[in-house]
């Protein structure tokens, strides 16, 4: 089975600081990659997802961006943090079986934007 | 309308209790369901996994989908203080993304 490493567990940063997350597994090869976000009490927001190495899909228009410069390396960055940028970002992985793919998740990175 | 609705709660039982979590949704083309657990600060757990109407039982948890009424719920019996946490439903279309629900805050006490 596969191990998502993602960190830091907890950033405090000031309006218009650089951002950058990083994620990586183990344990599997070319697998599908996520990026999620969860506002309090508004559910998990997909941000990015990609496929394979080079290739981002963009779920929501905004103020962050992410590549996949690895196989198995997933990064989230932005440029400018803007306050909505706060929220607990979500690292996933997509495992598939013969019909379904099951979404597994790191633990987590608690931004705030202060 | 959103697509999964799930009630927010929070929800609060006493040790021992049953408890029922429960997620409607409008895609009448959602084939697979899925229920998540959260601890606070922590990423979601895959707990249970349906595919189609029916039950699927694993220890303590029982998740039912009911297709003709777009309604899907998670039943823990016995439950522990350990119990508490977040869940969350989710859901998809074949090859679809996933679609959650905003998450019901259970809290078990002893």
């Amino acid at each position: 089975s596969q191990t998502i490493h993602q960190w830091p567990a907890t950033l405090v940063q000031p309006v218009g600081s650089p951002l950058s997350l990083e994620c990586t597994v183990e344990g599997t090869s070319n697998p599908n990659l996520y990026w999620y976000r969860q506002a309090a009490g508004r559910g998990l927001q997909l941000l990015f997802y990609s496929v394979g190495i080079g290739q981002i899909s963009s779920e929501v228009p905004q103020n962050l961006s992410a590549s996949r410069p690895q196989d198995r390396q997933f990064i989230l960055s932005s440029k400018k943090l803007l306050l909505s940028d706060s929220g607990f970002y979500l690292c996933a992985v997509g495992s598939w079986t013969a019909t379904n793919e099951k979404l597994f998740f790191g633990s987590g990175t608690q931004l705030s934007v202060l | 309308q959103k697509e999964v609705e799930q009630d927010p709660g929070p929800l609060s039982v006493p040790e021992g209790a049953i408890v029922s979590l429960n997620c409607t949704y409008s895609n009448s083309a959602f084939q697979y369901f899925m229920w998540y657990r959260q601890y606070s600060r922590k990423g979601p757990e895959l707990l249970m996994y349906t595919y189609s109407s029916g039950n699927k039982e694993d220890g303590r948890f029982t998740a039912q989908v009911d297709k003709s009424s777009k309604y899907i719920s998670l039943f823990i019996r016995d439950s522990q203080p350990s119990d508490s946490a977040t869940y969350l439903c989710a859901m998809r279309q074949g090859a679809q993304k996933l679609v959650f629900g905003q998450g019901t805050r259970l809290t078990i006490n002893p």
